[in-house]
């Protein structure tokens, strides 16, 4: 049971738009920067998103991310078949003293 | 170019005791925090611990999970970070990822070593 919660699925069209929340608590979302990262079948986890909604350079802008209160997304705009991976949120707990993440959202571009 | 390689995993008996060892280039590794994420075969990831910068005392943090048998040190001088790994469980059987960052910043993480606990 992960601390953050995330749908386990989600799926869109090429060219689509999709979401991806991630719901979390005081501790944690609301109080922490949250970050997403995209993993690749086979590949190490890359940060798409840090420090709420900044993208590193490199990462396309049809990533994009919001925050309010607990809760967090993660917005995908002009979906393509290389989007098709597991994506994670994560934040850093202050009850824990630890980092958290969700149990990640399989996106499967049909 | 930022490269962190981790090394060290291995097949180990429950109860055995192995450390992990990353090496960071590319980016100022003492003002960094360092962490070890795993990832268990087609699970999620789980974050073990976490070692501070020179600035914050090199702090430690665990996860309950491994608190009391694992063990994250670092050497600046090196730009090392190392995962000593004790009573290890089936359990622990996981990709090993070592991760780098500054606190509102993105983070860096290198590619991962397998550890497999089977007897």
């Amino acid at each position: 049971q992960s601390v953050l919660t995330q749908p386990p699925s989600a799926s869109g069209t090429p060219g689509q738009r999709v979401t991806i929340s991630c719901s979390g608590s005081s501790s944690n979302i609301e109080s922490n920067s949250v970050y997403w990262y995209q993993q690749l079948p086979g590949t190490a986890p890359k940060v798409l998103i840090y420090r709420d909604i900044r993208r590193p350079s490199g990462v396309p802008d049809r990533f994009s991310a919001s925050k309010s209160g607990t809760s967090a997304s993660l917005a995908l705009n002009g979906l393509q078949s290389e989007d098709e991976a597991v994506y994670y949120c994560a934040a850093w707990d202050d009850s824990l003293s630890g980092r958290v993440f969700g149990g990640g959202t399989k996106l499967t571009v049909l | 170019e930022v490269q962190l390689v981790e090394s060290g995993g291995r097949l180990v008996q429950p109860g055995g005791s192995l450390t992990l060892s990353c090496v960071a280039s590319g980016f100022i590794f003492s003002d960094h925090y360092m962490d070890w994420v795993r990832q268990a075969p087609g699970k999620g990831l789980e974050w073990v611990g976490r070692t501070r910068n020179k600035a914050n005392s090199h702090t430690t943090e665990y996860a309950a999970s491994v608190k009391g048998r694992f063990t994250i040190s670092r050497d600046d001088s090196k730009n090392s970070v190392y995962l000593q790994m004790n009573s290890l469980k089936t359990e622990d059987t996981a990709v090993y990822y070592c991760v780098g960052g500054i606190v509102g910043a993105f983070d860096y993480w290198g590619q991962g070593t397998l550890v497999s606990v089977s007897s």
